[in-house]
């Protein structure tokens, strides 16, 4: 089956530095990689997704971006703030078949020292 | 609108019980996920249900797991012979027909086995 690695599981950064974490991925079946945000005793919320048609796709300070030559896929947050401490889970998930089961990696805690 | 709620949110247990968690998808969603989320661990998949279609059941990582899907809406997933390894949170998603839609989820419920 799919296997999702992430790296790293723990980031510690400045307010105001950028932030990258990096999944990669088994399957190139695969075809669709969305990245939740899930703060503490909270529950996981989708903050961007990719598509492999795609190569780059950014929402404000947020961007994601696929090599799926590599199966490799990176969340990248610009101007870090202490509100976007949380865990980020990346995801990926693949055409064809059981195309609606996402398959997780072990997620990434990421916090923000103001 | 009203998003995915699951009950209880935290639920305790003595090992050898059964336990049911409930979850209510979004409302028209046809597509519901039950995940189960370990301590520092990623978003493991359990089963997967889609209108009137048999369930996808091979996430499910023992016989003593179950669950099923009344009319189309409310999910139940049910423990039988609870074990301490089964304590977790436990996660229910709904997406609005499954394949290619995002997964929302619902705020969880946390499992603790003593």
């Amino acid at each position: 089956g799919e296997n999702v690695e992430q790296h790293p599981s723990t980031l510690s950064v400045q307010e105001g530095d950028s932030a990258v974490i990096k999944c990669t991925y088994s399957d190139s079946a695969s075809n669709y990689f969305p990245w939740y945000k899930q703060e503490l005793g909270k529950r996981p919320q989708l903050i961007i997704d990719i598509r492999s048609n795609v190569g780059e796709k950014k929402d404000q300070r947020i961007a994601v971006t696929l090599n799926k030559t590599a199966k490799h896929f990176s969340l990248h947050i610009t101007e870090t703030q202490p509100e976007d401490s949380a865990v980020y889970f990346c995801a990926v998930r693949k055409s064809g078949g059981s195309n609606y089961k996402l398959t997780f990696g072990k997620g990434t805690l990421l916090t923000v020292n103001p | 609108g009203a998003g995915v709620s699951q009950s209880p949110s935290n639920k305790v247990t003595e090992k050898g019980k059964d336990v049911e968690l409930r979850c209510d998808p979004i409302s028209g969603h046809t597509a519901l996920y039950w995940y189960r989320q370990s301590l520092g661990q990623g978003l493991e998949f359990l089963i997967y249900f889609q209108g009137n279609s048999a369930p996808d059941k091979s996430g499910l990582p023992s016989d003593r797991f179950s669950a099923e899907r009344t009319g189309g809406s409310v999910s139940t997933l049910t423990i039988q012979r609870t074990q301490q390894e089964d304590s977790a949170v436990y996660l229910c998603a709904s997406s609005l027909s499954g394949g290619r839609d995002t997964q929302y989820f619902g705020p969880g419920t946390r499992l603790t086995v003593l």
